[in-house]
């Protein structure tokens, strides 16, 4: 059964400390994103990757850094100068990017809590 | 800037029907997402309109008005297990996704 998986589910890290979410995908997906969700708010963009080897900012990348080095796999890591890290992070893939209609596939999310 | 609105929470009444609004001011317009999300889970796809009128799906429709910048989430026959959020997404110009912050969905016995 295809899908997006996405580990841990909840997360705890002490501040100053950089941590990594993962991402894996078996959809055989082109494009992956990585969101953010907090409460009272839209989703917001942190990064994408089109292709492999290739990732785009998102509208709030600072304090975010990811890789793509497997079309399968687009790790996220939160690091100590994300100053407001606790959130709901989730990851999403697309198999057609360029075409506006194609919906994203969502993982179930990991929860982060900073400390 | 860029905005779009739904409501914060609703609440209706098993088999009943109702209607989740979205508003959306955007630059430009290439389309607009539903997506329903169960508590700490992930959104799952509902619709995709880009051009006016309703599109029906089983019990679920969605309607867009591209003039009024104005669309819906028509929901009937509810059931329990709609309890959820539903998330509003418009693609803009630039082919970007803004999401409106979601309406959480109560449904009664």
């Amino acid at each position: 059964d295809g899908g997006i998986t996405q580990s841990p589910k909840y997360l705890f890290r002490k501040e100053g400390q950089n941590v990594t979410l993962s991402c894996e995908q078996n959809l055989n997906h082109d494009a992956m994103y990585w969101y953010r969700q907090d409460p009272g708010q839209g989703l917001r963009l942190i990064y994408y990757s089109q292709i492999v080897n290739d990732f785009q900012k998102g509208d709030i990348a600072e304090g975010y850094s990811v890789s793509r080095e497997k079309k399968e796999s687009f790790p996220l890591t939160v690091t100590s100068a994300q100053k407001n890290p606790t959130a709901f992070y989730l990851c999403a893939s697309s198999n057609q990017p360029g075409q506006p209609s194609s919906p994203l596939h969502f993982g179930n999310g990991t929860r982060l809590t900073v400390t | 800037g860029q905005n779009i609105d739904q409501p914060t929470e609703m609440t209706a009444t098993e088999g009943a029907i109702v209607q989740i609004n979205c508003t959306y001011q955007t630059s430009g317009f290439n389309g607009l997402f539903w997506y329903q999300q169960h508590a700490g889970e992930a959104p799952t796809f509902l619709s995709y309109n880009v051009l006016d009128g309703l599109e029906e799906k089983g019990r679920f429709s969605s309607f867009l008005s591209r003039s009024k910048g104005y669309s819906y989430l028509l929901l009937k026959e509810l059931q329990m297990k709609d309890s959820a959020s539903y998330l509003c997404a418009v693609i803009d110009s630039n082919y970007q996704l803004i999401w409106g912050a979601g309406t959480k969905l109560i449904i009664k016995p």
